[in-house]
């Protein structure tokens, strides 16, 4: 599985974007970019997931790096519902997604 | 969608007894997980099950752990003989085969959190 590599804490302002990295340099050709994020006493939520391209959902885009050695989860309006862990994971199978330790984000008024 | 549902929320036992806990996962899904987080880590990969098969399990299920999906609908998971070192929450994922192996998004529940005294 590939390792990934992402700051512990980040701190944002209400309503104003948040851009959560994560590194992936052993990254696979197959291997797809996965994000999920958790809030206190709940399972991990699905936010997107993507292999080469840019995606955009409802919840956030995803950035990924041309050699795709990492990427970056973009929330363009942070709310304080957003306050939560942020796992990225990169692996072949979503049967084998491995979560790290995460990026704990705090939203501020 | 009703969303993966698990059951108790909250397991408290002592040392050397036997827990089961039950998944019911979204009822379309056919592919679905155990995973297992301690405070602070996130989910650790336990095992995976397509239909009734389980398919892979980690080095982390000890030969105290089974975990079974008999109709390929819910699942359980028993741990024998829980240890202190079995405390943490039990997460049950479900996602669906429609759009492939690689790119399925996983749906978990809300977890049984497990206290062994």
């Amino acid at each position: 599985d590939a390792k990934t590599t992402q700051p512990n804490s980040m701190e944002s302002n209400e309503e104003e974007p948040v851009h959560l990295p994560c590194n992936h340099s052993t990254i696979s050709g197959t291997d797809y970019i996965h994000w999920y994020r958790q809030l206190p006493s709940q399972g991990p939520e699905y936010v997107i997931h993507g292999l080469t391209s840019n995606v955009n959902n409802r919840m956030a885009s995803l950035a990924i790096a041309e050699d795709r050695k990492s990427s970056t989860l973009i929330l363009h309006r942070a709310t304080l519902r957003d306050a939560a862990v942020y796992y990225c994971s990169s692996t072949g199978t979503a049967s084998k997604l491995t979560f790290g330790t995460g990026t704990r984000l705090q939203v501020t008024l | 969608d009703t969303g993966v549902s698990q059951d108790p929320r909250h397991k408290i036992t002592k040392r050397g007894q036997n827990v089961t806990f039950r998944c019911d996962p979204i009822s379309e899904h056919n592919r679905l997980y155990w995973y297992r987080q301690t405070l602070g880590q996130g989910p650790e990969f336990l095992t995976y099950f397509q239909n009734e098969a389980q398919l892979e399990k980690s080095r982390l299920l000890s030969d105290r752990f089974s975990a079974e999906r008999p109709k390929g609908s819910f699942s359980t998971l028993e741990i024998q003989r829980t240890e202190q070192g079995d405390s943490a929450m039990y997460l049950c994922a479900s996602s669906s085969a429609r759009t492939g192996p690689y790119n399925s998004p996983l749906h978990f529940g809300n977890g049984t959190r497990l206290t062994v005294t």
